[in-house]
């Protein structure tokens, strides 16, 4: 079964400091994506990074970067920089190259202090 | 190019109704997948289609339905409406079944009193 895990309910960071997001998963399919999406309180999911388990090196979007540990079936999305506008429910997602699906964790909620 | 519009983006139904939601894909995508939003299970895949065909469906009972048009455009009808089925109802787009980008809309959310 798949499943994703974000530990994290919950995190407070100061503006223009950097902050980690957490993102574990588990799968035995050798061929998935991994996402990230922010939603604000508007409720519009936006995509912010992808990270192909092929994918040789971490990918970067911008102010986000995925750190990507294949072994340890982790892949942490990680801002710096971080501005008020961050402020959001973070969503780790995990999808298959065979499945049209996605397979979401509880998500976590981020707070920028001015 | 625009992006994934749902209608409407509020409703209040009554227990024991039904409804229905559209979701206009991004021009040219012809995937459309569905899901529901909630506080206690968070979010759960619904289904997908493309090209007018059913291609995945999640665990929900029948009263869970949808179609899709030959215009891509697809509706997610929910009948006998129960409390439980208060949520935020997302719509998602991709220009087939394999792709990985896909792209959300602003969402449906539906309470029922």
């Amino acid at each position: 079964a798949q499943k994703i895990t974000q530990t994290q309910p919950g995190m407070f960071v100061q503006e223009k400091e950097a902050v980690t997001l957490d993102c574990t998963y588990d799968t035995s399919d050798p061929s998935y994506g991994l996402f990230w999406y922010k939603q604000p309180s508007s409720g519009e999911m936006i995509f912010l990074i992808y990270q192909g388990s092929y994918d040789q090196q971490n990918a970067t979007e911008g102010r986000y970067s995925l750190n990507f540990q294949k072994a340890r079936k982790s892949a942490n999305l990680v801002i710096s920089a971080s501005q008020l506008g961050d402020s959001a429910m973070y969503f780790c997602a995990m999808r298959f190259h065979t499945r049209n699906q996605f397979y979401f964790g509880t998500g976590t909620s981020l707070t920028v202090i001015p | 190019k625009a992006g994934v519009t749902q209608t409407p983006r509020y409703l209040i139904k009554t227990r024991g109704q039904q409804v229905t939601l559209s979701c206009s894909p991004i021009s040219g995508h012809r995937s459309v997948s569905w899901y529901q939003q909630t506080p206690g299970q968070g979010l759960q895949f619904l289904f997908e289609y493309f090209s007018e065909t059913q291609r995945n469906k999640g665990n929900f009972p029948g009263r869970f339905s949808g179609r899709q048009f030959s215009n891509s455009r697809s509706e997610m009808n929910v009948s006998t409406l129960e409390l439980g089925d208060s949520a935020l109802y997302l719509c998602a787009s991709s220009w087939g079944t394999e792709a990985y980008e896909q792209y959300f809309g602003p969402g449906t959310r539906l309470t029922v009193t």
